[in-house]
């Protein structure tokens, strides 16, 4: 049974770097999408991106000026950066696993995703000064 | 962005009773090629991270429990509680994955009446 144990710092002051780490316990790093959600009264639960075992990511456009994920599958760990943070970026942050299928979609095998089944424990950050 | 609206904002229940939320999408998300809804609904207990209850629309996650059934298509979709138990309450979320970004609903809470 996969596990998601995610950790960083609580606390930022405003304009500094949100630093987020997620271990994936038992479970291998092929074959899904790696998220990262992010959760506040003001804006619900927000997708903020994803990385695949290959490195390639996928940003929500509302943050991808600010946000680098990234992921080292020798430690089977994946990463968040979040630059510049506001009070904005106060609430609870979740890495999780997306599933992922595959299909030709004309000359091209691409992959889909449909739905997020692992969740880590949250961690929660607050931005003030 | 795709926007999921859901209703209503919380319900109360008799254990036993039926429960239903509802949530629309102002775009359809049904993908032609498959005829599939690329919709799923979510559980969050308090104090825990969401939990997955249903993807295409209707397709119950694995040790999911029966009573909890997913429909619709398109735009609009609903899951149902048939019998509410304690353990149900929890705030229930809609997101749509047709579009990045993928977008959640604003969630329905669930109480026992």
């Amino acid at each position: 049974q996969v596990r998601l144990q995610q950790w960083g710092a609580g606390l930022l002051k405003p304009a500094k770097t949100l630093s987020l780490t997620c271990a994936v316990h038992d479970g291998s790093l092929s074959d899904y999408y790696w998220s990262w959600m992010r959760q506040s009264p003001g804006k619900g639960l927000e997708w903020i991106g994803d990385v695949v075992q290959s490195g390639s990511t996928d940003y929500n456009p509302s943050l991808k000026s600010r946000v680098t994920m990234s992921i080292d599958t020798s430690k089977n760990e994946f990463y968040l950066r979040l630059r510049s943070v506001t009070a904005a970026d106060t609430g609870v942050y979740y890495c999780a696993r997306g599933k992922r299928y595959g299909e030709w979609s004309g000359d091209f095998f691409q992959y889909f995703y449909y739905g997020t089944d692992v969740w880590g424990q949250g961690t929660t950050v607050a931005v003030s000064s | 962005d795709i926007v999921m609206t859901q209703s209503p904002d919380s319900l109360a229940v008799y254990l036993g009773e039926r429960a239903t939320i509802t949530c629309k999408s102002s775009q359809d998300v049904l993908y032609s090629s498959n005829n599939k809804n690329y919709l799923a609904w979510y559980q969050q207990r308090p104090g825990l991270p969401p939990k997955l209850l249903m993807y295409w629309a209707s397709t119950r996650e694995s040790g999911v429990p029966d009573r909890f059934s997913g429909g619709g298509t398109g735009t609009d979709f609903t899951l149902t509680i048939s019998s509410l138990q304690a353990e149900d309450v929890a705030i229930y979320y809609c997101q749509q994955y047709y579009s990045a970004p993928w977008t959640f609903g604003q969630g329905t809470k669930v109480e026992i009446k």
